[in-house]
């Protein structure tokens, strides 16, 4: 079975500075991840996607995020925060069979000017 | 880009009337998937396709059903509406080669 656990529900940063949202997982196969954003009554936007190529991944919008097996995890980053980043962020697992997605709990980016 | 369009955007209705929701795409790809977002939560499946007429349960199909009579379409049905089924429904598309899911707009279903 495959979880995932994003370890932080709110993030609040102010603009211009770093983003960190903490993703850990879990899964019997080699998985695929993915980070999607949410903005307010919008749907949901794919930002980033790891698939076993290079472990540093770049998405839209100056975003990236790290795969680090021995840790297990995927942390999503920025260097510098923009008041538009503000959204509902879920870091996303995939078991590789029909795969199905699980998504975990969301973290909340907050940014303040 | 992969279009998904969900039939209705809000959607009221009443404990124990039968419920339609209705999912659209236009790529003619295998996978279809119906997730419910609730705060707190993230989104958890509920049903999903990999082709006309097939269906497999996900995390959570206790009170819902589905029907795929066609590719396009993918149809996610409450029996009985009840308040607990009060939630915002997402529909996603997967392509068949890659693993990206591209998701609809989402039906926020108010039961009353």
């Amino acid at each position: 079975a495959q979880s995932v656990t994003q370890l932080d529900s709110h993030v609040s940063v102010s603009e211009g500075t770093p983003v960190l949202l903490r993703c850990n997982y879990s899964s019997s196969y080699s998985p695929s991840l993915f980070w999607y954003v949410q903005h307010p009554n919008k749907g949901l936007q794919l930002l980033l996607k790891y698939t076993s190529a290079a472990t540093l991944v770049k998405g839209i919008n100056g975003f990236e995020a790290e795969f680090k097996k021995s840790e297990t995890s995927f942390h999503l980053t920025k260097p510098s925060a923009h008041m538009s980043d503000a959204a509902e962020y879920f870091c996303v697992v995939s078991d590789g069979g029909y795969s199905t997605l699980t998504f975990g709990k969301g973290t909340m980016l907050l940014v303040s000017p | 880009d992969v279009k998904v369009t969900q039939s209705s955007r809000y959607l009221v209705k009443r404990t124990g009337e039968k419920v339609f929701l209705e999912c659209v795409q236009d790529m003619d790809h295998e996978n279809m998937f119906w997730y419910r977002q609730d705060p707190g939560l993230g989104l958890r499946l509920i049903y999903f396709s990999y082709d006309v007429k097939m269906k497999e349960k996900g995390d959570i199909p206790e009170g819902y059903s589905v029907s795929r009579e066609k590719k396009e379409r993918f149809s996610l049905i409450l029996e009985s509406a009840s308040t607990n089924q009060t939630s915002m429904y997402l529909c996603a598309v997967k392509r068949p080669s890659g693993e990206t899911q591209y998701f609809g707009p989402g039906t926020r279903l108010l039961v009353l």
